[in-house]
């Protein structure tokens, strides 16, 4: 039950895109299409960006997308804006119902 | 709407014990599993344990395996998290999360409950 690995942060000014890795194993994220996003503000809950590797929920922006290759996952976000900047974290199924996440990534609008 | 509150939090000494709540509504409460994810100050989420809806079944995440017991009553519409020989390193907000019936994501969490374990 070792954490995904996200990078610290990353930052992008207005407009421009960005992509936050999250890498796993084979147990993980490598097994499974079933890797989440979740957007939370400070002092807020998690909210879900992405489902299902690649799936937006009702409401979220379509400038939010999943994907994923091999044992790595990754949500781009396109035409940043301000309201964007938050901690992102990706979460994988892990087998047997538990479920593990990354260890977050601040985004940082410039 | 979707709503899930949390209760029960507190300041606990190390190794006593503390039982939190989560009042379900909005959807039939029985019919999804349920999970607990927590979040230490400053640090990311981690998961902690999850129920499936009829109970039949509880999945823990090795740092509280036999000391915290995940529970439901769908009677009642809660969830249950007791938590047992506390440590300081169980201090967090703890967020109960409805799973999404399927796929293994969730779609919607409660506003969190602070846990704080000192002497």
């Amino acid at each position: 039950q070792s954490a995904l690995t996200q990078p610290a942060s990353v930052s992008g000014s207005p407009g421009q895109s960005i992509t936050i890795s999250c890498t796993g194993t084979s147990s993980d994220v490598g097994s499974y299409n079933l890797v989440s996003w979740y957007q939370q503000h400070p002092g807020k809950a998690p909210k879900l960006m992405i489902y299902e590797v690649s799936k937006r929920p009702s409401g979220v922006s379509n400038r939010f997308s999943g994907s994923k290759s091999g044992n790595t996952a990754s949500l781009t976000i396109s035409g940043l804006q301000a309201e964007d900047e938050a901690d992102y974290y990706c979460c994988s199924y892990a087998g047997s119902s538990s479920l593990v996440f990354g260890g977050g990534t601040k985004l940082t609008v410039l | 709407q979707v709503q899930l509150v949390e209760s029960g939090g507190g300041v606990v000494q190390p190794g006593r014990s503390l039982r939190l709540s989560c009042a379900a509504s909005g959807f039939s409460f029985s019919n999804y599993g349920m999970h607990w994810v927590r979040q230490a100050p400053g640090k990311g989420l981690e998961w902690v344990a999850v129920i499936w809806n009829d109970g039949s079944n509880k999945y823990y995440a090795d740092s509280v395996k036999g000391r915290f017991t995940i529970s439901r009553d769908n009677s009642k519409n809660t969830l249950y998290l007791q938590m047992n020989s506390l440590r300081a390193e169980d201090t967090a907000v703890y967020y109960c999360a409805k799973e999404s019936g399927y796929s293994y994501y969730l779609d919607y969490w409660g506003q969190g409950i602070l846990v704080t374990v000192s002497s």
